[in-house]
């Protein structure tokens, strides 16, 4: 079945840097793939996500890319602000997997003042 | 407001007892998840149910068992049998034809006392 890794777990940057975060998926079926912000002792919230058709996918100051080939995608972040500092999770949803996804472990980023 | 409710936020278990865990939304949705989620680990599906008097098991489904008889409500009982059941439960829904975005509720954190 479908594994996604995320790296790093844990990422701090400098208010104004930017951030990266990259995910690898195994399925090649995978068409779909999502990224969530959790804000502490919150839910999930979709902050952008991409498919498989497309490449780059950009809004405001987050833009995600994916590599097929590589079967990798990432999200980065630019102009990094305090209210940016969360847990970061990227999911994969397999073809054959119906409307479920697969989750990555999460990267608690922290954003410093 | 359209959303997802769950509810307790917090919620004790004794050795040997059931309790169930409330979801409900409004977003007329026909598919709802429940998903665990343990520190430094991605979200598990539990469960999942994608129309009315239907449900399928997840990934990590022994132990909890679901009901699904209204469409606006997926509630979630932790068994017994479930010997490990500290965690944070998140419920999400998302609609069918082709609704992908998964829309998740604040969560539920399970303790064992």
């Amino acid at each position: 079945g479908e594994n996604v890794e995320q790296h790093p777990s844990t990422l701090s940057v400098q208010e104004g840097d930017s951030a990266v975060i990259k995910c690898t998926y195994s399925d090649s079926a995978s068409n779909y793939f999502p990224w969530y912000k959790q804000e502490l002792g919150k839910g999930p919230q979709l902050i952008i996500d991409i498919r498989s058709n497309v490449g780059e996918k950009k809004d405001q100051r987050i833009a995600v890319t994916l590599n097929k080939t590589a079967k990798h995608f990432s999200l980065h972040i630019t102009e990094t602000q305090p209210e940016d500092s969360a847990v970061y999770f990227c999911a994969a949803r397999p073809d054959n997997y119906g409307q479920n996804f697969v989750f990555g472990p999460g990267t608690r980023l922290s954003v410093l003042p | 407001d359209g959303g997802i409710t769950q509810s307790p936020k917090y919620l004790f278990r004794k050795e040997g007892q059931n309790v169930t865990l409330s979801c409900e939304q409004n977003l007329n949705h026909d598919a709802m998840y429940w998903y665990r989620q343990d520190p430094g680990q991605g979200l598990r599906l539990i469960y999942y149910s994608q129309i009315v008097n239907d449900f399928q098991k997840g990934d990590i489904a022994e132990g909890y068992s679901v009901s699904r008889e209204k469409k606006e409500s997926f509630p979630l009982t932790v068994t017994s049998a479930q010997k490990n059941p500290t965690a944070f439960y998140l419920c999400a829904s998302s609609g069918t034809n082709g609704g992908e975005k998964l829309f998740f509720g604040s969560g539920t954190q399970l303790s064992v006392l």
